[in-house]
């Protein structure tokens, strides 16, 4: 699906850089968070996720960090490849059990610049 | 790897049409959901179904809208009488039994005129 929107932040990176891309969350009960991946005429991608009893969480070539004091989530993607370009959405579910409704952020668009 | 699919990628209907969107959920998973995203803005819940019943839906999800599971196979989005608002991005979601994180489908794209 298309992300186009004036009011969407959007980030550019030269290849190769690390990227960071972040989201502010405003309630402090959720306990749970995904970052999702949406390219041009796809639907969101999950990418990795985090529950609120760790700050940190590693998978490959992207990291997630949780700072829950200031309600902040970050998505840090290593040596940024062309094929990262798309929109990243942060997503949040404060229910403390799984199957219940993700609520997602606006979303930030990355773009690679070779 | 297994995926959620959705048929049509885009529909056109004129307004006051009934629309069926179409979602083959991951085989194994036992919850689906329906979301959609207005162009240029969030991505927002409309519903979740489980064993045949809608366990929780949105404010968004009103009368005009209801879900089904036809099939072993197939779940779908009715909206009855579509309104120009109604255009949008539509995502088919599944999950594991009690698992948080969810699986989404490509999107199909509604265009009301």
């Amino acid at each position: 699906g298309e992300n186009v929107g004036l009011h969407l932040p959007t980030l550019s990176v030269q290849e190769g850089d690390n990227s960071i891309i972040n989201c502010a969350y405003s309630n402090s009960a959720s306990d749970y968070f995904i970052w999702y991946k949406q390219e041009s005429g796809k639907g969101p991608q999950f990418i990795i996720d985090i529950r609120s009893n760790m700050d940190k969480r590693q998978g490959q070539r992207v990291t997630v960090l949780l700072n829950k004091t200031v309600k902040h989530l970050s998505l840090q993607i290593a040596a940024t490849q062309p094929g990262d370009s798309a929109v990243y959405f942060c997503a949040e579910n404060s229910r403390r059990s799984g199957n219940t409704p993700l609520v997602f952020g606006k979303g930030t668009r990355l773009s690679v610049i070779a | 790897e297994p995926e959620v699919t959705q048929t049509p990628s885009h529909q056109v209907t004129q307004m006051g049409q009934e629309v069926i969107l179409r979602c083959v959920p991951i085989s194994n998973h036992l919850y689906f959901y329906w979301y959609r995203q207005i162009l240029g803005q969030k991505v927002e819940f409309l519903v979740s179904f489980y064993n045949n019943e809608i366990s929780e839906k949105s404010e968004i999800f009103d009368d005009q809208f209801s879900v089904e599971r036809p099939d072993g196979s197939n779940f779908t989005l009715k909206i009855r009488s579509t309104k120009l608002e109604d255009s949008a991005m539509y995502f088919c979601a599944s999950s594991n039994q009690g698992a948080r994180e969810q699986y989404f489908g490509p999107g199909t794209r509604l265009t009301v005129t």
